[in-house]
């Protein structure tokens, strides 16, 4: 069975520090594999996604994603973290043969401390 | 960029009422348009899958008759709660797809259903 597991439900950092959000798959084919960020009272808002090209994937407001097959990961990161990037934030996988159909993670709670 | 509208974005009704939530393509057409339902603190689970035109597709588990799901237009689906029941209080999200953008979907900002 297809799935998305994030590691980390919460994740707390302070302004200028680098974060970290963790995300590992399962999959027996190859993923598409997406983050999106959830503010409060708005709608989900695409960060960036892996489609089988380059394996380092740059999203939007400075965060990067890298997919590694050989650990089944695909975390996000951000080298200095902002207070407006506290939000929930959703690993998401499809895969080739039903992309229509995105698999959630159960989330991340990013909070930025000044 | 795309935007995707809900209405209403929260309703109270009363148990065995039916509620009609719907999802909006502002700016693309979407021949496709996805409903979801957020539990708190916990994930976005599909519920169904609606293509204008013709019938919606539901995931497993999910009750076709308490979740009547319309897509009449390019712009616009529905999704209506029959006979709402508390169990069924929770966080509804739709989303659609570009048609013009393969794999891209844009996702409303959700409607909060509360059954007294």
């Amino acid at each position: 069975a297809q799935s998305v597991t994030q590691l980390d439900s919460h994740v707390s950092v302070s302004e200028g520090t680098p974060v970290l959000l963790r995300c590992n798959y399962s999959s027996s084919y190859s993923p598409s594999l997406f983050w999106y960020v959830q503010h409060p009272n708005k709608g989900l808002q695409l960060l960036l996604k892996y489609t089988s090209a380059a394996t380092l994937v740059k999203g939007i407001n400075g965060f990067e994603a890298e997919f590694k097959k050989s650990e089944t990961s695909f975390h996000l990161t951000k080298p200095s973290a902002h207070m407006s990037d506290a939000a929930e934030y959703f690993c998401v996988v499809s895969f080739f043969f039903n992309t229509d159909k995105l698999i959630f993670g159960t989330g991340t709670r990013l909070q930025v401390f000044p | 960029g795309a935007v995707v509208s809900q209405h209403p974005s929260r309703v109270i009704c009363k148990s065995g009422t039916s509620v009609k939530i719907e999802c909006r393509s502002l700016d693309f057409q979407a021949t496709t348009m996805f409903w979801y339902r957020q539990f708190p603190k916990q994930s976005l689970m599909l519920m169904a899958t609606s293509n204008e035109g013709s019938k919606a597709t539901y995931e497993q588990g999910v009750e076709k008759d308490k979740f009547l799901i319309n897509h009449a237009s390019l712009t616009l689906s529905t999704l209506t709660v029959t006979s709402a029941h508390p169990e069924d209080s929770s966080f509804y999200i739709c989303s659609a797809r570009d048609r013009n953008r393969n794999l891209s979907q844009y996702f409303g900002p959700g409607t909060r259903l509360l059954v007294l």
